[in-house]
This record gives C-alpha cells, structure tokens and sequence, in this order.
C-alpha cells in the first residue's frame, strides 16, 4: 500500500518561481490537508478538502492554491514563491471520520 | 475551535512512565481527542484517540477526565525510540478545519 505519496521530496526555488506539491492518496479517502511546519510553529493547516471539487481554507492560506479535480489527488500550488514560504510541506488524508494518515513532507527552499 | 495547549518540551529517562498533557478548555461535545507522534524528518503518525475516560492501546494510554478540558497521553516505560514531537488535535469526528497544537518535544535520555 503506497498511502499518501507527496512529490517532490526536495525542491529549490527562486523568489517569484511558480511551482506545484503533488499529493495522491491510494486508500479512496474523501478528507485531504496540506499542513507547513516550521520550526517551532509546528503543524499549520494551509488548505483542506472534504471531497472532489470542494476546498476550503485553513490557518495559513495566503500565498497557496489548491484545488481537487479527483478523489485522489490533492496539489498545493505556489503561484510566486516567496522565501517565507521555506518550509517542510506535509499532505495528509482521512477518510471523514478517523486517524489522519501523513505523507513523508516535500522540504521547500525559496532564495 | 478548541484551542489547544501543551508543554514545549519534556525529558525523561529510559524505563520511566511520561506523561504528556494538553489543554482544551473551549472543547466542543463531539470533539475527539488525538494523539500524533512525530519522528524527525517523518510525517507524524496516529497513536490513540479518545472521547472520554481512559483508552489503552499497545503503545499508550489516553486519560480524558470528566469535564474534557484537558488530556493527557501516558507512555508507559520510554526508550530511547520514543524521542519525538507528540501532538493534540480537538476535532469533530467530520469537521474539516483540523488544527494541532504546537507539539511537545520529548527527550528520553539513557
């Protein structure tokens, strides 16, 4: 069972670069989140999603888009990167009710 | 939303019991409580959840007194594998808006 698979695992960017987080999930879970951690500031709700087609903002959303075209996928796009967005990336899924089941993070560098 | 508060950090030495405790005064009535556990360079991953009273399971135990304003995780005789981040989250079983505390690094030394 892969889980939850986020792609890439590293990436670097230039300030004002576009880039796309990739996040599938194999396991048919309606819930999806993408969460940023930083140091000291642990786990910060970005965006979620509670079924194809619906999202909805969390905690920090400014600077991030999401959208969720299938069941299964769920990106998180930086339309111009900035270096406060340096951070570990971690997407995680559920099914409505239950556990949260993580993927391993994607660790973004903005210069 | 509940908002949450644990410890920053905690020490603790091999073979002891640790216990972790978290803070939700404004809990709702269908909010669950759940622990998370964090190693470096990993996505946290599920270790108990509870509504009320006590839950045990292989690795922890969850103790949640009657008001709910508060819980706390109990590892029963830590090794040095249990250095970790361990976090709350107060949620709704359905609810979307899924916020953790900010985590407890605990430290077990030999």
């Amino acid at each position: 069972n892969a889980g939850v698979t986020q792609t890439p695992k590293f990436q670097v960017l230039k300030t004002g670069q576009s880039m796309t987080l990739q996040c599938a999930q194999d396991m048919n879970h309606e819930y999806m989140s993408w969460y940023r951690q930083d140091p000291g500031m642990g786990l910060r709700l970005i965006h979620y999603s509670v079924g194809a087609g619906i999202t909805d903002q969390g905690e920090v959303p400014n600077g991030y888009n999401v959208s969720r075209s299938t069941t299964e996928d769920f990106p998180l796009r930086l339309l111009s990167a900035a270096p406060s967005q340096t951070s570990v990336y971690f997407c995680a899924s559920r099914k409505n009710v239950g556990e949260l089941f993580f993927g391993e993070g994607s660790r973004l560098t903005v210069l | 939303l509940a908002k949450i508060t644990q410890p920053i950090s905690m020490d603790s030495y091999e073979g002891q019991e640790v216990n972790i405790t978290c803070s939700h005064n404004n809990i709702a009535t269908n909010d669950y409580i759940t622990w998370y556990q964090q190693f470096p360079s990993q996505g946290p991953r599920f270790i108990i959840q509870g509504y009320k009273t006590k839950v045990t399971n292989e690795v922890a135990s969850l103790f949640i007194p009657a008001d709910r304003k508060s819980s706390t995780l109990s590892l029963p005789r830590v090794s040095l594998s249990d250095t970790a981040v361990y976090y709350c989250l107060v949620a709704g079983g359905s609810q979307g808006n899924l916020i953790f505390g900010k985590g407890t690094k605990l430290s077990v030394k030999p």
